[in-house]
C-alpha cells in the first residue's frame, strides 16, 4: 500500500525557517516526480513546488520562488521542503503528493495527509 | 496563461447524478487534467486522470459511479447515484512546462 507521511510542521515566527519532510513507501520512489501543495485555512489547493524523479528538474510557484527549496533523497525515500523567510501568508496545511510520471507531467495521483505550518509572531 | 475555471458550488439530491465542469483557458483545450476529491477535514484524494479525448484512468478503489468526459476545453466529472459521502470539494488540476495549476474547486452539496 502506498503511503506518504509528512512531518516537520509547527508554529514559527515571520522571517524564520522550517524544514518539512515526506517519507514515502509502497512504490519505487525514484521512478516518480514529487510535489508539495498547500492549503491555507478555508482556501483551495495551491501548488508550491515540484521535483522530477532524478532531481534534475525543479519547479516553483512564483509565490515561493527564492524562499523555498525542494529536494529529495532517493536513498531514503524522502522528499523535503526547506522554507526560509517565512511570511504569515505561508500559513497552511502542506501536502506531499506523488506525480504519475517521472518528469512532473502526469498530474498528482497520491496524496499525504498533510502537516500544518503556522507563521505568526 | 494556463488557468482552470470551476463553478464554486453545485448541489444535487441523494441518489441523483451531478456533472461538474472544469474549463481550460484559451489555447489549452488539448490538455489533460486530473480530478481530486477532498471530503470535509480530510486530505485530497485522486479520482482520475482525464484526457482531451475523454479517456480517463481512475485511481485505486474509485467506484464506477465516478466517470469523466471531455468536450473542447471542458472537462467533466460525473457522479451518479449520489451518496452522502460524495459531499466534498472537487478540484481539477493540470500541468504544463514549469507549472502545475489547480482550479478553484467546486463544493458539492448532497441534498
Amino acid at each position: 500500500e502506498v503511503h506518504l507521511v509528512e512531518s516537520g510542521g509547527g508554529l514559527v515566527q515571520p522571517g524564520r525557517s522550517l524544514r518539512l519532510s515526506c517519507e514515502v513507501s509502497g512504490f519505487t520512489f525514484d521512478d516518480y516526480g514529487m510535489h508539495w501543495v498547500r492549503q491555507a485555512p478555508g482556501k483551495g489547493l495551491e501548488w508550491v513546488a515540484g521535483i522530477s524523479w532524478s532531481g534534475a528538474n525543479i519547479e516553483y510557484a512564483d509565490s515561493v520562488k527564492g524562499r523555498f527549496t525542494i529536494s529529495r533523497d532517493n536513498t531514503q525515500n524522502s522528499l523535503y521542503l526547506q522554507m526560509n523567510s517565512l511570511r504569515t501568508e505561508d500559513t497552511a496545511l502542506y501536502y506531499c503528493a506523488k506525480d504519475a510520471l517521472g518528469e512532473l507531467l502526469g498530474g498528482m495521483d497520491v496524496w499525504g495527509q498533510g502537516t500544518t505550518v503556522t507563521v505568526s509572531s | 496563461q494556463l488557468v482552470l475555471t470551476q463553478s464554486p458550488s453545485a448541489s444535487a439530491s441523494l441518489g441523483a447524478s451531478v456533472k461538474l465542469t472544469c474549463t481550460l483557458s484559451s489555447g489549452h483545450s488539448n490538455y489533460g487534467i486530473a480530478w481530486h476529491q477532498q471530503q470535509p477535514e480530510k486530505g485530497p484524494r485522486f479520482l482520475m486522470r482525464l484526457n482531451s479525448d475523454g479517456r480517463h484512468t481512475k485511481g485505486d478503489g474509485i467506484p464506477d459511479r465516478f466517470s469523466g468526459s471531455s468536450s473542447g476545453a471542458e472537462r467533466y466529472l460525473t457522479i451518479s447515484s449520489l451518496q452522502s459521502e460524495d459531499e466534498a470539494d472537487y478540484y481539477c488540476q493540470t500541468w504544463g512546462t514549469g507549472v502545475q495549476v489547480f482550479g478553484g474547486g467546486t463544493k458539492l452539496t448532497v441534498l
